[in-house]
């Protein structure tokens, strides 16, 4: 268990449909990052926050949305899904913006019908 | 953009030695980052090194980076079945790791 928890796990839905992915980070970590692991592009950065405010962005579509709340977890919202968001997504979290450990969550598998 | 390379697969004997390459482009690149990823899990690190050390060895781990040829090895020593998982390389410019890009992954496959 690396204490980033992510849920759900698995989540089937149809396109077209919203979702929420929710994470909470290690412990006395502040900062939270969001990932996308598809089979055609690898690992690719979404967004990040710092102690409740985003910190960067990356590939991250205008359909989905993330925030960070006061006690640290954060919320990644896909909505419009389209057959191509399948993928697993991941959140870390790291103690500060920096060049230390970032520790992953095991994911959440997201599959779109 | 700025892209990290990785050879997709790997497969080695027990008891021998892995050596996993990478390649990037970004001659800016900072600090290089080697994660193993297990099945059902997420990505766990398993070391980093600075672009100013040559090496870097961490029990049966050895890092190597050639920052002329902006190449990064991971070598392990007496791989084991456990050791088969797919296996990152990353890199990221500044202190913040929002910039960090990933490889695609190198699957290592241990035999018997």
């Amino acid at each position: 268990d690396s204490g980033v928890t992510q849920t759900p796990k698995h989540l089937i839905t149809a396109t077209g449909q919203r979702v929420t992915l929710r994470c909470s980070p290690r412990s006395g970590d502040l900062s939270v990052y969001w990932y996308q692991q598809s089979l055609d592009q690898g690992l690719q950065f979404l967004i990040q926050y710092y102690n409740g405010e985003e910190r960067a962005k990356g590939n991250i579509l205008e359909r989905f949305s993330a925030q960070q709340f006061p006690d640290l977890h954060s919320e990644l919202n896909l909505s419009s899904l389209e057959l191509g968001d399948s993928a697993l997504y991941f959140c870390a979290s790291s103690v500060v913006a920096g060049a230390n450990v970032l520790t992953f969550g095991a994911g959440s598998r997201l599959t779109v019908l | 953009g700025e892209d990290v390379e990785q050879s997709l697969f790997l497969s080695v004997r027990e008891g021998d030695s892995s050596v996993i390459n990478c390649t990037y482009t970004d001659s800016s690149s900072t600090y290089l980052y080697w994660y193993k990823q297990e099945p059902g899990a997420g990505l766990q690190l398993l070391t980093y090194i600075f672009s100013n050390m040559d090496m870097k060895q961490d029990q049966r781990l050895t890092v190597l980076l050639n920052k002329k040829d902006k190449h990064l090895s991971l070598r392990i020593a007496d791989t084991q079945t456990g050791d088969s998982a797919i296996y990152f390389c990353a890199e990221s410019r500044a202190r913040n790791n929002n910039d960090m890009r990933f490889g695609a992954g190198t699957r290592l496959t241990v035999k018997p």
